[in-house]
């Protein structure tokens, strides 16, 4: 149990383009989700906290029109990084919670931007 | 000050020895305590899950919590080469709630 997807696992996009990533839990409801980037040797970087229906809590330093996140259900939550940079390339990894127990991650997706 | 610490390594062990890995916290509130491992360019795995102080035991693979020390550990018995990759401690003061994370210990197991 506790099974957390992510798609795409890898993307190549143009500087200047929007990228999409779809975190599913898929045999749990997660009342919130989580969304983290990682650089290379480095720990990971809670951006954004999300309960389901309700706005994403940003962390500072995370600039909310940027990384814009949706949690439309309880399975399902995005994250989209709008007009991405080569800086914006990154590893970038969800996680979610039922509520009852830690955060279970999910695979995670690396971002390369050109 | 951070508010997790752990020894990023790297550590090297051969294989079928015992490893110890350790993390210290600063924040009295954290009552749940983790561990996940992380291969490369993979997202955590979640090893093992603790509340409050106490030993745990999975397998190889045994987390002791002591809150007065403000100290957790994760050993690892009769270690494999598959055992390879960064051991992430984790704590946070609510269930299923935000994670503070320790920066990652690397360990290798050599055959």
């Amino acid at each position: 149990g506790a099974v957390v997807s992510q798609h795409p696992s890898w993307v190549i996009c143009k500087s200047g383009t929007s990228v999409k990533i779809e975190c599913r839990s898929l045999d749990f409801q997660a009342t919130t989700m989580f969304w983290y980037r990682q650089f290379p040797k480095q720990s990971l970087m809670l951006m954004a906290t999300s309960n389901e229906g309700s706005k994403a809590t940003y962390e500072q330093g995370v600039e909310k029109d940027k990384f814009l996140i949706n949690h439309a259900s309880l399975t399902l939550s995005t994250l989209t990084v709008t007009s991405a940079h080569p800086e914006d390339s990154s590893f970038y990894i969800c996680s979610a919670s039922g509520g009852t127990d830690t955060q279970y991650f999910g695979p995670g997706t690396r971002l390369t931007v050109l | 000050q951070k508010e997790v610490e752990q020894d990023p390594g790297p550590l090297s062990v051969p294989e079928g020895a015992i490893v110890s890995l350790n993390c210290t916290y600063s924040n009295s509130a954290f009552q749940y305590f983790m561990w996940y491992r992380q291969y490369s360019r993979k997202g955590p795995e979640l090893l093992m899950y603790t509340y409050s102080s106490g030993n745990k035991e999975d397998g190889r693979f045994t987390a002791q919590v002591d809150k007065s020390s403000k100290y957790i550990s994760l050993f690892i018995r009769d270690s494999q080469p598959s055992d390879s990759a960064t051991y992430l401690c984790a704590m946070s003061a609510n269930q299923g709630g935000k994670l503070i994370f320790g920066q990652g210990t690397e360990l290798s197991v050599k055959p």
